[in-house]
C-alpha cells in the first residue's frame, strides 16, 4: 500500500462550484501534511499546509483527521485558473522523508 | 529572485551513458531533495540532503548517486542510466527540512534514455 493515496479524478466541475479531495495516509507517513498544486507537468508550488485544527486560506479550506487518517481540500467558488492537479504530501516519522500522492485532477468549466 | 534551477531541462541519452543533472539554489537552503515523477505514481524521492556532506536515501535511490560539496548544489548523477529512469525529474530545497517548511521546486529535467 502506497503511504499516500489520492483519487486520480479528473474532477470536472463549472465555475463557481465547490469540489472537495481527500487523501489518505499511513502510519509512516503521518507527522504534517501539506497541499501542492501543479501545472501540467510543470514544478508542484505549495498550496497549503494543513494543521491539525483545519485551516482556511482564501477560498481554500485543509483539514485533517488523525483518527481516520486523511486529509482534505475543500475549494469553494472553483475558478477556472483553479484547474490543475492537487497534491497531497506527507511527512514521515523521518522528517526527511516526503510521500507524494499521485495527485487529483480538477478541471474547472465555463 | 529566489529560485531553484535545474540543468539540463531536457536531455535524450542512451543507456549506460554516464549523466549528471545539476541542481543550484540561492536561497541559503538547509534541505535538498531529488524526485521523480512518473505516471500513476507520482513524485517519489530518490535521495536528500539535509546539509553540506549529509545525504540518505529515499524511497526510490538504486541507480542514482548525489553529491552534496556545497550547500547551494545537489547534482545528481546516474553512472549507467537504463530505459527504466526515463522519467520527470525534481529537485526541491526547504529552509532546515523541519515542520512544515515549504519546499521549492526547481522547473524539472525531462530524461529519456533509450
Amino acid at each position: 500500500r502506497k503511504e499516500v493515496e489520492q483519487d486520480p479524478g479528473p474532477f470536472n466541475v463549472p465555475e463557481g462550484a465547490t469540489v472537495a479531495f481527500n487523501c489518505t495516509y499511513s502510519n509512516s507517513a503521518s507527522q504534517s501534511f501539506f497541499w501542492y498544486r501543479q501545472d501540467c507537468r510543470k514544478e508542484p508550488k505549495l498550496l497549503m499546509s494543513v494543521y491539525s485544527s483545519g485551516n482556511e486560506d482564501g477560498r481554500f479550506t485543509a483539514q485533517l483527521n488523525r483518527a481516520s487518517q486523511y486529509i482534505s481540500l475543500l475549494i469553494r467558488d472553483s475558478k477556472l485558473s483553479d484547474s490543475a492537479t492537487y497534491l497531497c504530501v506527507a511527512r514521515g516519522y523521518n522528517f526527511n522523508k516526503f510521500y507524494f500522492g499521485s495527485g487529483t485532477k480538477l478541471n474547472v468549466k465555463p | 529572485e529566489a529560485q531553484v534551477t535545474q540543468n539540463p531541462r531536457y536531455l535524450i541519452t542512451v543507456t549506460g551513458k554516464k549523466l549528471t543533472v545539476t541542481c543550484s539554489q540561492n536561497m541559503n537552503h538547509e534541505y535538498m531533495s531529488w524526485y521523480r515523477q512518473d505516471p500513476g505514481l507520482g513524485l517519489r524521492q530518490i535521495y536528500y540532503s539535509m546539509n553540506v556532506e549529509v545525504t540518505d536515501k529515499g524511497d526510490v535511490p538504486e541507480g542514482y548517486k548525489v553529491s552534496r560539496k556545497e550547500k547551494r548544489n545537489f547534482p545528481l548523477i546516474l553512472e549507467s542510466p537504463s530505459p527504466n529512469q526515463t522519467s520527470l525529474y525534481f529537485c526541491a530545497s526547504s529552509l532546515a527540512g523541519f515542520g512544515t517548511d515549504t519546499q521549492y521546486f526547481g522547473p524539472g529535467t525531462r530524461l529519456t534514455v533509450l
